[in-house]
């Protein structure tokens, strides 16, 4: 019964593909986010939902597109693949104003 | 617009000490503060907050943190290290926004535990 959950844990894919990511939470949490750890391990917010509105959408290439179906999950597509994309994707959620609960991430590797 | 600075990159100590890790923020108003942990391959694990009230907040795994507003710091403080502590911790600050809050992290402080 993981709270946050991603999938896949890995992905290693080359440059010019189509991949998505997938977040669940079953913690009734209506917020939910997805952040980028690099190589440093500099951890930096991507976009929020709240009750399936985009509430924070920071600098971010077009080719990286969020969908929220449902308050429980939040997708991240990411169009056209490059070298720099490679990083640690985190998935988090959070009931309003509360801490954030974090997925275990996935691992993007691009070839 | 906020910021958070962790001064030590690495740190290392013997287990049975006594640790220190170092934050310091910027941020306009009244901060919501965190201290979370990330162990290799893991995702990250709140270990306290400080919203208001009380300076001193006490966190699991025998971890506390204190708020200075006078020095803009929250540092985490743990009396005896065990060798599982050994992971990277991150300082975050937030500021709520539409439902949720944007957390800005710190660039984090290794922390090693010789045995």
């Amino acid at each position: 019964d993981t709270a946050v959950s991603q999938t896949p844990k890995y992905l290693v894919t080359q440059m010019g593909n189509d991949k998505s990511i997938k977040c669940e939470q079953n913690l009734g949490h209506d917020t939910m986010y997805w952040y980028k750890q690099d190589s440093k391990k500099f951890l930096k917010i991507m976009f929020s939902y709240n009750n399936k509105e985009l509430i924070i959408n920071e600098t971010v290439p077009n080719r990286f597109s969020p969908k929220s179906p449902d308050k429980a999950h939040l997708n991240l597509h990411i169009n056209s693949l490059e070298l720099g994309d490679s990083a640690v994707y985190f998935c988090a959620s959070s009931q309003t104003n509360q801490p954030q609960h974090f997925g275990d991430g996935t691992r993007l590797s691009i070839l | 617009a906020q910021s958070v600075t962790q001064p030590d990159i690495h740190i290392t100590v013997s287990e049975g000490a006594s640790l220190e890790l170092r934050c310091n923020y910027s941020y306009g108003a009244t901060p919501y503060l965190f201290w979370y942990v990330q162990s290799p391959g893991q995702g990250l694990q709140l270990l306290l907050k400080y919203f208001s009230g009380d300076t001193l907040v006490q966190g699991i795994k025998g971890f506390e943190a204190e708020f200075k507003r006078s020095q803009s710091s929250f540092n985490l403080r743990k009396p005896s290290v065990h060798w599982s502590d050994a992971a990277e911790y991150f300082c975050a600050v937030a500021r709520f926004t539409g439902g949720g809050n944007k957390l800005t992290f710190g660039t984090g402080t290794q922390l090693k535990v010789e045995l």
